[in-house]
């Protein structure tokens, strides 16, 4: 069955770096897109970032631009989010969930369970 | 892109039938026909319970449905059971931008 697990998060201080993981079982991983959504304790969900499936088109929310990036390895089957410049706002459960279609930004169908990340001083 | 309005709250009791509305622009849930609803328990990650605006995936119970009307979405859940009660999202697909909605509380009374 479809499995994606996630890791990495933890407690980071402002200004820090992280990277999050995901690896991913039960599908050919190389054809589909992946996203990342995060959500704020007791908020709503908040798409941050959009790979293709072959990692060449990536898309990112405008609050993470230029601090975060996405990336994959199909070799691994393992998606990545590189997270720089950390701030409490970034504060989250972090999941990463799969596209039904190679490209495109379409609703996700698969999540992972989640990893949190919390940046705090 | 701004998320798609989901009244923040929704309540019926046992096997009755509840409503929730998903509304956005002619740019996301008007203009394409690639609405999904996820339900989410607590400390739980969420479901995917209906995608392409109707359509269930294999396992979800035909209680949920989907239907949309121009540039809203809908989601019915009938025959509410106890374990209906979680917060449910829309999402829609928007050309160069993925969308959520803000989310709605179901309680069943």
């Amino acid at each position: 069955q479809v499995q994606l697990v996630e890791s990495g998060g933890g407690v980071v201080q402002p200004g820090r770096s992280l990277r999050l993981s995901c690896a991913v079982s039960g599908f050919t991983f190389s054809s589909y897109g992946m996203h990342w959504v995060r959500q704020a304790p007791g908020k709503g969900l908040e798409w941050v970032a959009l790979i293709w499936f072959d990692g060449d088109n990536k898309y990112y929310a405008d609050s993470v631009k230029g601090r975060f990036t996405i990336s994959r390895d199909n070799s691994k089957n393992t998606l990545y989010l590189q997270m720089n410049t950390l701030r409490a706002e970034d504060t989250a459960v972090y999941y990463c969930a799969r596209t039904p279609y190679s490209s495109g930004f379409y609703p996700p169908d698969y999540w992972g369970q989640g990893t949190l990340v919390t940046v705090s001083s | 892109q701004s998320a798609l309005t989901q009244p923040p709250s929704a309540s019926g009791s046992p096997g009755q039938s509840v409503t929730i509305s998903c509304t956005g622009t002619s740019s996301d849930i008007g203009g394409y026909n690639y609405v999904s609803w996820y339900q989410q328990h607590p400390g739980k990650a969420p479901k995917l319970m209906i995608y392409e605006v109707s359509k269930r995936p294999s396992g979800v119970p035909d209680r949920f449905s989907g239907s949309k009307s121009g540039n809203t979405a809908s989601l019915t859940v009938s025959g509410l059971q106890a374990e209906d009660e979680a917060d449910y999202y829309c999402s829609s697909y928007a050309g160069s931008n993925n969308v959520f909605g803000t989310g709605t509380k179901v309680t069943v009374l």
